[in-house]
């Protein structure tokens, strides 16, 4: 079965600490994107990589720190820097050509 | 930064009925997508249409755009419930990223 998972489904997070959302596809993509979504709002971009072992900053990209050391996986961690980290997390990734397929999306509550 | 605008923020809608929605844009694109998003859950990819395109179909989806205008529709024909969620729309300048904008929430009443 080809798609992308995010786990865990709902994350907490205590002050001060640092977690990290995984993400992962089988459906061999060289690109993959982190977006934050916040309630009646559309997608911010956070984070993105075309290729393996590179990555660019999105347009919300403060707190945040990404890896891409494999194809498949593309994890994100929200540091203790990200003040205001509640919101719903989607990844998605894409073959570059436009077309985006996204995870189920990871909830994020703070303790 | 979010450059598509949905309009209208939400619709309800009795079943059968059409429903409408519209999304403006700021810049020039390659390409404009519309997704679904059911309550809780990720976005689906409905139907990509080309700068160069002017309509397009699939089942009961109707797309169109206009580059003069920097705008798009999207027509769900003989909406049924599980048609309710919220549709966005995003553009792709073809710099491997799209823009999403805040979305139209779509309630489709039995």
């Amino acid at each position: 079965d080809g798609g992308i998972t995010q786990s865990p489904k709902y994350l907490f997070r205590k002050e001060g600490q640092n977690v990290t959302l995984s993400c992962e596809q089988n459906l061999n993509h060289d690109a993959m994107y982190w977006y934050r979504q916040d309630p009646g709002q559309g997608l911010r971009l956070i984070y993105y990589s075309q290729i393996v072992n590179d990555f660019q900053k999105g347009d919300i990209a403060e707190g945040y720190s990404v890896s891409r050391e494999k194809k498949e996986s593309f994890p994100l961690t929200v540091t203790s820097a990200q003040k205001n980290p509640t919101a719903f997390y989607l990844c998605a990734s894409s073959t570059g050509e436009g077309t985006q397929y996204f995870g189920p999306g990871t909830r994020l509550l703070v303790l | 930064s979010q450059q598509g605008e949905e309009d209208p923020q939400a619709l309800s809608i009795q079943e059968g009925e059409n429903a409408t929605m519209n999304c403006s844009y700021k810049t020039s694109i390659n390409n404009l997508q519309w997704y679904r998003q059911n309550s809780g859950r990720g976005l689906v990819h409905l139907i990509l249409i080309r700068s160069n395109e002017r309509e397009k179909h699939s089942g009961r989806l109707r797309v169109t755009l206009d580059t003069s205008k920097k705008s798009s529709s999207l027509l769900i024909t003989a909406s049924r419930a599980a048609d309710t969620a919220s549709y966005f729309c995003a553009t792709d300048a073809g710099d491997y990223k799209l823009s999403f904008g805040a979305g139209t929430t779509v309630t489709v009443r039995a």
